[in-house]
Parts: C-alpha cells; sequence; structure tokens
C-alpha cells in the first residue's frame, strides 16, 4: 500500500487555467504539507495543516490554496496558472512536527505551457 | 531565520570513494535534523535523523551522519560508495512544533 499518494503524477496544463492536485495519506498521520520544488532541485514549503491549522508561508501567491476535506486528504489547488507554476509538487505527511520526519508522496510534474 | 544549508553543490566521485557531505544549521535550542535522498525521478525518501541521544546516527545503505553541536554541524558520510548512490542528497533540520526546513541539495554522482 502506497503510504502517501498523489495525483495526477504529471499534469499539463495551458496559462490562465485552475487545476488541482490531489494527496491521500494512510499513514493516520496528523499533519500534511504541500512543497514545491524548481528546477534547481531547492524545496519550498508551501503549506503545513493539521485538524487545528493551517500555515501558509508568505511567499506563496494566494493563487494557491490547500483544501482539507478530512485528516489524510490535502489537496492543492491552483487558480490562474503561470509559466512560473511549472515544477514538481510533493505532499508529504508526518505524525507530528517534530522528530518524526516527513513521508513525502511521488511528485506530481506540473508543466505549464 | 533558522535555516539548514548545504554548501556542497555537486559532488562527483568515482566507485570505493569515501563520502562527505556538508550540512549546517542555524536553529538555536533543541533541532530535529535528517538527511533525505532522492534518487531520479523519485521522491524524497529518509536516510537517517537525529533528535537526540548518540550523536553518531547510522542510516540505511550504509549512510552514517554526525551531530556536532559545536559546530552546527549535520554532516553525511559513507565510507565506501556505489554507482546507485546517484542521487540528490538533502538536508532538513526543524525544531520541535516547526515544518522542515530543507537545504539546497548536494548533487551526487558517481562513476562507476
Amino acid at each position: 500500500d502506497t503510504a502517501v499518494s498523489q495525483t495526477p503524477k504529471y499534469l499539463v496544463t495551458q496559462m490562465g487555467n485552475d487545476k488541482s492536485i490531489k494527496c491521500e495519506q494512510n499513514l493516520g498521520h496528523d499533519t500534511m504539507y504541500w512543497y514545491k520544488q524548481d528546477s534547481k532541485k531547492f524545496l519550498k514549503i508551501m503549506f503545513s495543516y493539521n485538524n487545528k491549522e493551517l500555515i501558509i508561508n508568505e511567499t506563496v501567491p494566494n493563487r494557491f490554496s490547500p483544501k482539507s476535506p478530512d485528516k489524510a486528504h490535502l489537496n492543492l489547488h491552483i487558480n490562474s496558472l503561470e509559466l512560473g507554476d511549472s515544477a514538481v509538487y510533493f505532499c508529504a505527511s508526518s505524525q507530528d512536527p517534530g522528530p518524526y520526519g516527513y513521508t513525502f508522496g511521488s511528485g506530481t510534474r506540473l508543466t505549464v505551457v | 531565520a533558522q535555516s539548514v544549508s548545504q554548501h556542497n553543490h555537486h559532488v562527483i566521485l568515482s566507485e570505493a570513494a569515501s563520502l562527505e557531505l556538508g550540512c549546517n544549521y542555524s536553529y538555536g535550542g533543541t533541532v530535529n535534523l535528517f538527511w533525505y535522498v532522492q534518487y531520479p525521478g523519485q521522491h524524497l525518501q529518509l536516510l537517517l535523523k537525529y533528535f537526540s541521544g548518540d550523536p553518531l546516527v547510522k542510516g540505511i545503505k550504509g549512510f552514517e551522519a554526525e551531530f556536532i553541536k559545536s559546530k552546527f554541524s549535520f554532516n553525511l558520510r559513507k565510507p565506501s560508495v556505489q554507482w546507485s548512490d546517484t542521487a540528490e542528497y538533502f538536508c532538513a533540520g526543524n525544531n520541535a512544533g516547526n515544518m522542515l526546513t530543507f537545504g539546497g541539495g548536494t548533487r551526487l554522482m558517481v562513476k562507476p
């Protein structure tokens, strides 16, 4: 069983479109995250969410919004896609923001054309 | 600001060579430190972690790391690398209750 699963694996779309990436974890973890990995492999935290609190990295444009229907899911919605949004997006989860480390999904490669 | 930095951006080694990748952190107080590996086209996988106890931590695939508080360092080591170790390596850290912050990554290429 995949611990953290993301769909789709690849997403190619035109500028201006709205798209969503889904993430599900079956580990019973309390907290989920979205990271963006750019072409230079730099990983940047976008969001952290548990059932109590959403923490947003202030540098993330408000075109990006996380939606969590339940504890096991954290979807990423992106409005009005721009060329610069092209990247690999990773979902992750952890038992607690602490010493446990994160379990990552396999990533979604988003290409905006 | 709390951060993690990796100074080696690209490392090229021959098989059987020894490896040491640098990682420095700037957290105060109690710190949790991690090394992740990302093989080409794949997701990040946890190699090892430190949060307390023995500062020499052993992980999977023969990797180890040493937490040296006086140097704010958590360098990754492997005595003899293999071609299959070719990957991107990320150091990460946090304080309790905070999100993981990643270093910029080190691309390791092992020549057969």
